[in-house]
This record gives C-alpha cells, structure tokens and sequence, in this order.
C-alpha cells in the first residue's frame, strides 16, 4: 500500500525558514516523480514544486521560485520541502503527491508572528 | 497558467438522482503526446483529495462505476449516475499538460 507521511510543519514568523519532509512507502521511489501541493481555503488547491525521479528535473511554481527548494533522498524514499523567505501567503496545508495518484495527509504550516 | 473554471461551484442533489460538474480550460489540454492529461479528484470532508479519474476518462482503481468523466479539447465533464451520500465533499478537476499544474475551483457537492 502507497504511504506518503508529511512532517515538518508548524508557526513560523514571517521571513522565517521550515524543512518540510515526506517519508515514502509501499512503492519503488525512485521510479516515480513526486511533489509538493498546498491548500489553503482562499486559494484553493496550488500545485508547488515537482522533481524528476533522479532529481535531476524541478519545476516550481512562479510564487515561491528563488524561495522553496524540492529535493529527494532516494536511498531512504524521502522527498523534502525547503522553504526559506516565509510569508504569511504561505500559510497552507502542504501535501506531498505521488505522481497525481497519491496523497499524504498533508502538515500545516502556518505563517504568523 | 492554464485557468480551470467549474460550474456549477455548488450542488445540492436528492440521493439517488444524477449530478454533474463542468469544467472548461483557458487552453486545450492536448499534450504533444496525443493524451489530455485532465484529472477528477474528490475531497471528502477533513480527508486528502483523491484522484476519481485520469486522461478525462479511466478510472482511479476502487472508483464506483457511478463515476464518470468525458470530453476533450477544453471542455471536461464529470457525471455521478446515482449520488449516494458518501459522494458529499468537494470535486477539483485538474490538468498536468501544462506546467504548472493547474486546478478548478471545486464544486461543493451536498445532499438535498
């Protein structure tokens, strides 16, 4: 059974920094691209960041490029969300995503001071 | 970006009586490939949206057969034969031909 676990989420300040991470189950990892999307109840669902199954491709969406890095650890089927320069228009659940089949339960990140 | 817009935004259905959601993209969702890459995904309430269907058409594995989606180029519909009251929560439609990736407003299905 695919299982994609997200942890990392919480309050930060504005401009602050979070390491958001996916633990990944149930399928061969490194033959699959994954990503990040958020939710937030103004916006609705936003597609964040996606990386190719080597790592070798990422894409990202306009509003966080230059602030969010997406990266993989293949050996231990671990995705990753690094997002630096925080703003309060961050504030979402934050879902990893298998493909578009698969979801985790998402984490919540919450930018406030 | 490629803009999903769905109608209606909000449904109230009788059990057992049909339902319907359309969704129209700014731009044709044909990739090079020849697949239109649409998506129907449902989002209980307090759950993690789920993929209902892919490529306008086929079936997410474990999908009810009630379920269905049809159309092409721009214009994507997806058709409950029958609402039953588990269908209640909101319906996104979703492209992945274009970057990025793109959704619907969603339409809030409830029961009458």
């Amino acid at each position: 059974e695919v299982q994609l676990v997200e942890s990392g989420g919480g309050l930060v300040q504005p401009g602050g920094s979070l390491r958001l991470s996916c633990a990944a189950s149930g399928f061969t990892f490194s033959r699959h691209w994954m990503n990040w999307v958020r939710q937030t109840p103004g916006k609705g669902l936003e597609w964040v960041a996606n990386i190719k199954e080597d790592g070798s491709d990422k894409y990202y969406v306009d509003s966080v490029k230059g602030r969010f890095t997406i990266s993989r650890d293949n050996t231990n089927n671990s995705l990753y969300l690094q997002m630096n320069s925080l703003r309060a228009e961050d504030t979402a659940v934050y879902y990893c995503v298998r493909g578009s089949s698969h979801w985790g339960q998402g984490t919540l990140v919450t930018v406030s001071s | 970006d490629v803009v999903l817009t769905q109608s209606p935004l909000s449904l109230s259905v009788t059990l057992g009586q049909p339902a319907s959601i359309s969704c129209r993209s700014s731009q044709s969702l044909v990739d090079s490939d020849g697949y239109t890459y649409l998506n129907w995904f449902q989002q209980r309430p307090g759950q993690s949206p789920r993929r209902l269907i892919y490529k306008v058409s086929k079936w997410e594995s474990g999908v009810p057969d009630r379920f269905s989606g049809s159309g092409s180029g721009t214009d994507f519909t997806l058709k409950i034969s029958r609402v039953e009251a588990e269908d209640v929560g909101v319906y996104y439609c979703m492209q992945d031909t274009h970057w990025p990736k793109t959704f619907g407003q969603g339409t809030k299905l409830e029961i009458k």
